[in-house]
């Protein structure tokens, strides 16, 4: 069975661009998370979904970030304007809810921000 | 806010020993769980703890909850190389098997 998979797995782009990270979750899951990673702040929460809906943005940095979920099996987290302190690896799990709540983990998208 | 906890945040160790990672929580959770992360790689899970008292180990580690005590340990025996990587307890933010709040991570240094 496939994983999360994340897309792309490297970015490098320009202060004040626009990034859009993507992800698919596990066939069947029905929740889905974003992190954040960086050696200053290790791993944040920055959203997550329950059956496609919103359930907590509280970790949402502020309001150039947006994340939203089309269909049941599909994810973005779009940054604009990008700056460099958003420079981190974004993870996205997926876990199927009202089970042990283990979360699986995608491959994670390194994003550099010049 | 919840709070989770590791010490120590570095340990170096010799192949060999034993030595315990220890997970602190703020919550009344009676959820833990432990993952691994090698560098620049994703995160691994390893144990998931869902009751007081719960006990599981899986080759060289062993993970116990001690929920009255919002603890958790991951022990080591007698460590090998392969085991060097970061080592991360999470707890459930809602207690409802939802959202997983990590701690900084324990990162593991195993030489001969």
């Amino acid at each position: 069975d496939a994983g999360v998979i994340q897309s792309p797995r490297h970015e490098v782009t320009e202060m004040g661009q626009e990034v859009t990270l993507r992800c698919k979750l596990i066939s069947g899951h029905n929740s889905l998370f974003w992190y954040r990673q960086t050696m200053m702040r290790g791993l944040e929460l920055l959203i997550y979904f329950n059956n496609n809906v919103p359930i907590d943005d509280s970790g949402m940095p502020e309001d150039r970030f947006s994340a939203k979920m089309p269909n049941a099996s599909f994810s973005t987290l779009k940054i604009q304007p990008s700056e460099p302190r958003d420079s981190a690896v974004y993870f996205c799990a997926s876990s199927l809810q009202g089970q042990t709540g283990e979360l699986f983990f995608g491959e994670g998208s390194r994003l550099t921000v010049l | 806010e919840l709070k989770v906890e590791q010490n120590p945040l570095f340990l170096s160790m010799q192949e060999g020993k034993n030595y315990t990672i220890y997970c602190n929580y703020s919550t009344t959770s009676d959820r833990l769980y432990w993952y691994r992360q090698d560098p620049g790689k994703s995160l691994e899970s390893l144990f998931v703890l869902l009751s007081n008292g719960a006990v599981k180990q899986e080759g060289r580690l062993m993970a116990s909850l001690d929920t009255k005590a919002r603890l958790s340990t991951l022990h080591i025996t007698a460590a090998v190389h392969d085991l060097s990587a970061t080592y991360f307890c999470a707890v459930d933010r809602y207690q409802a098997g939802t959202a997983l709040i990590f701690g900084k991570g324990t990162t593991l240094s195993v030489s001969s």
